[in-house]
């Protein structure tokens, strides 16, 4: 299958700074990345979808402002968890969706621990 | 918008037994439905998927059924064995042309040796 490449694996930060968070397709191009979060022993989330050249929709709740996304190119999207704080403490996973094969590929997913 | 439900939350069986997974949807437009399996601490991999204009699929040991009328798809598992053991979500998509998922929330599965 696909290879979806997520960065890092896992960040421990200060209350009060970002950390930036990178989803790569690396063997199929990308129009549409999504970003979930994911709590222990539950479902994913899906906090938003980011689209190549375009401003990612967000999902009710979320906010836009702290997480930060940008699809600058057809093979990368980012993630920015600005001013964190211990509450943002979770599991992020990205997915890159093939439209040729109608699929979503994940990432690893990244384990985010704001102290 | 979709709404999934999947049950149980947890399945525990023997191993060499059969496991079955149920999951409603919402949406009569979703078309896509996909299964994946999630170790502690990894990526949900796909482990198998079908589409609204099939009743089911099977791949070896796994097999996904569909029923569009009553809009419900189940996962099934044969021959189950401890390798198994994981977390597996049901998904379903309206079949937008960017697959946007909505999640089950997700079935702890055991397989006892």
């Amino acid at each position: 299958g696909a290879v979806v490449s997520q960065h890092p694996s896992w960040v421990i930060c200060k209350s009060g700074t970002s950390v930036k968070i990178e989803c790569r397709s690396l063997d199929f191009q990308a129009t549409t990345m999504f970003w979930y979060r994911q709590f222990p022993k539950q479902s994913l989330m899906l906090m938003a979808t980011s689209n190549e050249g375009s401003k990612a929709t967000y999902e009710q709740g979320v906010e836009k402002d702290k997480f930060l996304i940008n699809h600058a190119s057809l093979t990368l999207s980012t993630l920015t968890v600005t001013s964190a704080h211990p509450e943002d403490s979770s599991f992020y996973i990205c997915s890159a969706y093939s439209g040729n094969r109608g699929i979503q590929y994940f990432g690893a997913g990244t384990r985010l621990s704001v102290l | 918008g979709e709404n999934v439900e999947q049950h149980p939350s947890t399945l525990s069986v023997q191993e060499g037994d059969s496991a079955v997974i149920k999951c409603t949807y919402s949406d009569s437009a979703s078309n896509y439905f996909p299964w994946y399996k999630q170790e502690l601490g990894k990526r949900p991999q796909l482990i198998i998927d079908i589409r609204s204009n099939v009743g089911e699929k099977k791949d070896q040991r796994i097999a996904v059924t569909l029923n569009k009328t009553a809009k419900h798809f189940s996962l099934h598992i044969t021959e189950t064995q401890p390798e198994d053991s994981a977390v597996y979500f049901c998904a379903a998509s309206s079949g937008t042309s960017y697959g946007k998922l909505t999640f089950g929330q997700g079935t702890i599965l055991t397989v006892h040796p």
